[in-house]
């Protein structure tokens, strides 16, 4: 059964401090995973996009990893700011089109001063 | 500036009063879908479309129904909401073709059926 886990579900981490969130999948054939950041009451909106041959992609302070032989991502986050509290949300598509997106449940991030 | 829109943003509705919940996105993309988001469920798709005409079902399209007329509208109705529709429902939209790009999601739409 295709599925994405993520972990935390959620975290509490100081301002300037770095964090990492971890999402684990079993998606296959794999084609893309992508992060997103959905703010409260907001739409998700993209940080990163990953194919099967990337291995790290950054936007600004958000580095995403992918091991696609273990099917691992990882979403790390430097020097956060209070901006950064949302929930992150691990999307993964299969290749068998675009419709077939499966999604984690998120990982709420809270960044406290 | 590159956007998907829905109206409305909130709506108080009673059980069996039929609404819909307008999508439009003007970047041309052939592909849209409605999600709902449910507190630790995440998102689920509802129904799909890959074009105009073309419109397909979720995961979870028990209770709606859409249509595709036109390339940037993609509606969502209830016909006869009930309590369980309560949730948050967000349009999305993505361009078909080549490695997958970005899928752009609107605002949200949370839905408060009584």
């Amino acid at each position: 059964k295709n599925q994405v886990e993520q972990s935390p579900q959620s975290l509490i981490i100081l301002e300037g401090k770095n964090c990492t969130l971890q999402c684990n999948y079993t998606v296959s054939p794999f084609s893309n995973l992508r992060w997103y950041k959905q703010d409260t009451g907001r739409g998700p909106v993209s940080l990163t996009i990953m194919t099967f041959s990337e291995n790290t992609k950054s936007n600004g302070r958000y580095t995403a990893t992918l091991d696609a032989d273990t099917k691992q991502s990882s979403l790390h986050i430097t020097a956060s700011q209070l901006s950064d509290s949302a929930s992150y949300i691990c999307v993964v598509s299969d290749q068998t089109g675009a419709n077939n997106l499966f999604f984690g449940t998120g990982t709420r991030l809270t960044v406290i001063p | 500036e590159a956007q998907v829109t829905q109206n409305p943003r909130y709506l108080i509705t009673v059980t069996g009063k039929k609404l819909t919940v307008t999508c439009s996105q003007n970047m041309n993309h052939e592909y849209m879908s409605w999600y709902r988001q449910d507190p630790g469920l995440g998102l689920r798709q509802i129904y799909y479309s890959m074009n105009v005409e073309v419109t397909d079902k979720g995961d979870v399209p028990e209770g709606y129904k859409v249509s595709r007329k036109e390339k940037r509208n993609f509606p969502l109705i209830l016909e006869s909401p009930s309590p369980n529709q309560t949730s948050l429902y967000f349009c999305a939209s993505i361009r078909l073709g080549g490695t997958h790009g970005t899928q752009y999601f609107g605002p949200g739409t949370r839905l408060t059926v009584l």
